[in-house]
């Protein structure tokens, strides 16, 4: 069964700082992977997908992830922290059955 | 282009009602899903409907149920509702086809059960 694991429920990054968030996956074949953004009181916003096409994704807002098959890992970075950023960002797997199986969450903090 | 609506924005309902939550999808989307975010639960699929039949369902007792319209709305009725129902239930629709497509979210519906 596919799972994915987002390491850290709470990061916190100053204002231009990287923003690196973690996720693995756990599949027995490369999966579909994708990172949501979630502003309070609202839905889900696709940040940026990965679909076996290229290992470094780029999407909106500034944000890349890249895919390393030998790590398990998918992990979301952005160069420079805007104070817009601070939501909370999910990482998901999908796969041939459709659904989408989701991350805990990580809640990104930026201070000024 | 038109997103994901879904109606209404806050439902308040007490225990042992019914609750019908609406969701249209993007135009040109022939597929919808259902997932809850409850606290401390987190995103959990529900439903997945295409072309008008259930396809998946999530691990959710048989009072969650919904139906796909001739023209791709989806409804979910959520019956003798309980306490622990209580939560944002966001809908998403994709093209289909494949498990790579993108599932564009509404805004959700926020339910309270007292």
């Amino acid at each position: 069964a596919q799972s994915v694991t987002q390491l850290g429920s709470h990061v916190s990054v100053s204002e231009g700082a990287l923003v690196l968030l973690r996720c693995n996956y756990s599949s027995s074949v490369p999966p579909y992977l994708f990172w949501y953004v979630q502003y309070p009181n609202q839905g889900l916003q696709l940040l940026l997908k990965y679909t076996s096409a290229a290992t470094l994704v780029k999407g909106i807002n500034g944000f890349e992830a890249e895919f390393k098959k030998s790590e398990t890992s998918f992990h979301l970075t952005k160069p420079s922290a805007h104070m817009s950023d601070a939501a909370e960002y999910f990482c998901a797997s999908g796969g041939s059955n459709y659904k989408l199986t989701f991350g805990k969450g990580t809640l990104l903090t930026v201070n000024p | 282009e038109a997103g994901v609506t879904q109606s209404p924005t806050h439902l308040i309902k007490t225990r042992g009602q019914q609750a019908t939550l609406r969701c249209s999808p993007i135009s040109g989307h022939t597929s919808v899903y259902w997932y809850q975010q409850a606290l401390g639960l987190g995103l959990q699929f529900l439903l997945w409907y295409d072309e008008g039949e259930e396809r998946n369902r999530g691990n959710f007792p048989p009072r969650f149920s919904g139906r796909q319209f001739p023209n791709y709305s989806s409804e979910l009725n959520v019956n003798a509702l309980e306490l622990e129902d209580s939560a944002l239930y966001l809908c998403a629709s994709s093209l289909g086809g494949t498990g790579s497509s993108e599932q564009y979210f509404g805004p959700g519906t926020r339910l309270t059960v007292t």
